[in-house]
Parts: structure tokens; C-alpha cells; sequence
């Protein structure tokens, strides 16, 4: 079974509102990682968070890490139509060497 | 930097036909990753290599695949013989190892579309 699971399946939302994504994972990961994946293309990674940070910033996302609950939000402020993809969450296990991914969070932002 | 490129984008094959898919990394990365898209069963690793060599094949399917690194810049995955359930989205992927965090970023290429009828 995958490691990462993202929650919800599927979120819509007007632009300029908050979109919030969920990611749980079973066992103890070095990294965490989330990816943005439009339409016939490949994924794109948008941001890194490690074991021992709890939160990272980086524009319009802000990441979230919870090691104890082994869980991770991915939050983007301020939709726009152009955030609409499909993200997914990617956990990196201790000498794993590979990135294991969930089965993605479809966003649509409607202008 | 051009990023990873996958050829061809499309591949409409017949069952029983040989499938190659070809990935040209980013210079300089080591880590090379090929992963299958479905509907069905999302995003699988397949294979990856570190410095050309094969690291963990354990997501390869069956033996109908094999993959092949023969230089840092040029990486085959091939199918022989297709069938119609191996239709999916193939994406190549490379990173660069950071010493001990050698889980870096993937940067993904824009996947070859198989189809096999």
C-alpha cells in the first residue's frame, strides 16, 4: 500500500480563498515532500520538510509536520485559477533512498 | 537547463509489440527514477539507479520489463511483450544526492502516454 494518503480526494474552492490538503503516512520518514502535477505533465516540487522542522513557508504555502501524529498539510493562501492540479504527498524513508507517493488531492480553483 | 526529457510523449502499440521508452536526465544528477501513473494504482516507483547503476527493482512488474542505464545521460525502459494492462503514464525522474540527505528533490519529466490496444 502506498505510504502517503491525501485527504480529500478532492477539493473545490473559489478563487482567493484557502485551500488546505492533508497527507498521513505509516511509518518514520526522513523527508517530506509535495508536489503540484497540471494536467499532462509532470510532477513539480514545491517544497521540502524535513524530520525536525514542524513548519516551512515558501510564497503562497505553507507546510505543516507533525512526526507524532505522522501527518503533513500543505496549505495554499489566496487561490488562484492557476493553483488548480493535483498534489501530491512524497515521504522519504530513513535509507529508503526512494520517495513513496499518496495518491494526490485533485484542486480545482474556479475563477 | 532543458530538465528531464522523456521520448517520445506518445505511444499507441498493438499487444505482443516491444515498447522502448527513452529518458535523457538533468546533467549532473545521479539519481535516476523511472515510476508508472495510473488511475488505478497512482504513482509506482519501478526502478531507480544511482550512478548508472540499478539500485531497486522491486516496483518492476514483471520480467516483461527491463530498464538500462548505459551512460549518466541516457536511460531505456522497455516492454516486451506489451499487453493492454501496461497502458499508463511512464515517468522519468532524476536528483542530485546531497551526501547524507540522498532524498533530494525529483525532477520529473512530462511522461510518455502508452497506450496498448
Amino acid at each position: 500500500s502506498q505510504q502517503g494518503e491525501e485527504d480529500p480526494q478532492a477539493l473545490s474552492i473559489q478563487e482567493g480563498e484557502n485551500a488546505t490538503m492533508n497527507c498521513s503516512y505509516k511509518t518514520s520518514i526522513n523527508n517530506l515532500q509535495w508536489y503540484r502535477q497540471n494536467s499532462g505533465r509532470g510532477l513539480v516540487h514545491l517544497i521540502l520538510i524535513r524530520s525536525n522542522e514542524r513548519e516551512k513557508h515558501s510564497g503562497r504555502l505553507r507546510v505543516t509536520l507533525d512526526t507524532s501524529k505522522k501527518s503533513s498539510s500543505l496549505l495554499i493562501t489566496a487561490s488562484r485559477a492557476a493553483d488548480t492540479a493535483s498534489y501530491f504527498c512524497a515521504t522519504d524513508r530513513a535509507n529508503a533512498g526512494k520517495s513513496t507517493f499518496g495518491d494526490g488531492t485533485t484542486l480545482t480553483v474556479k475563477p | 537547463d532543458a530538465g528531464v526529457i522523456q521520448s517520445p510523449r506518445h505511444e499507441v502499440t498493438e499487444m505482443g509489440q516491444e515498447v522502448t521508452l527513452r529518458c535523457k536526465p538533468i546533467s549532473g544528477h545521479d539519481y535516476l527514477f523511472w515510476y508508472r501513473q495510473t488511475m488505478m494504482r497512482g504513482l509506482e516507483l519501478l526502478i531507480y539507479f544511482n550512478n548508472n547503476v540499478p539500485i531497486d527493482d522491486s516496483g518492476m512488474p514483471e520480467d516483461r520489463f527491463s530498464a538500462k542505464m548505459p551512460n549518466a545521460s541516457f536511460s531505456t525502459l522497455k516492454i516486451q511483450p506489451s499487453e493492454p494492462r501496461d497502458s499508463a503514464v511512464y515517468f522519468c525522474a532524476s536528483s542530485l544526492s546531497g551526501g547524507q540527505t540522498y532524498n533530494s528533490p525529483l525532477h520529473f519529466g512530462n511522461g510518455t502516454r502508452l497506450t496498448v490496444t
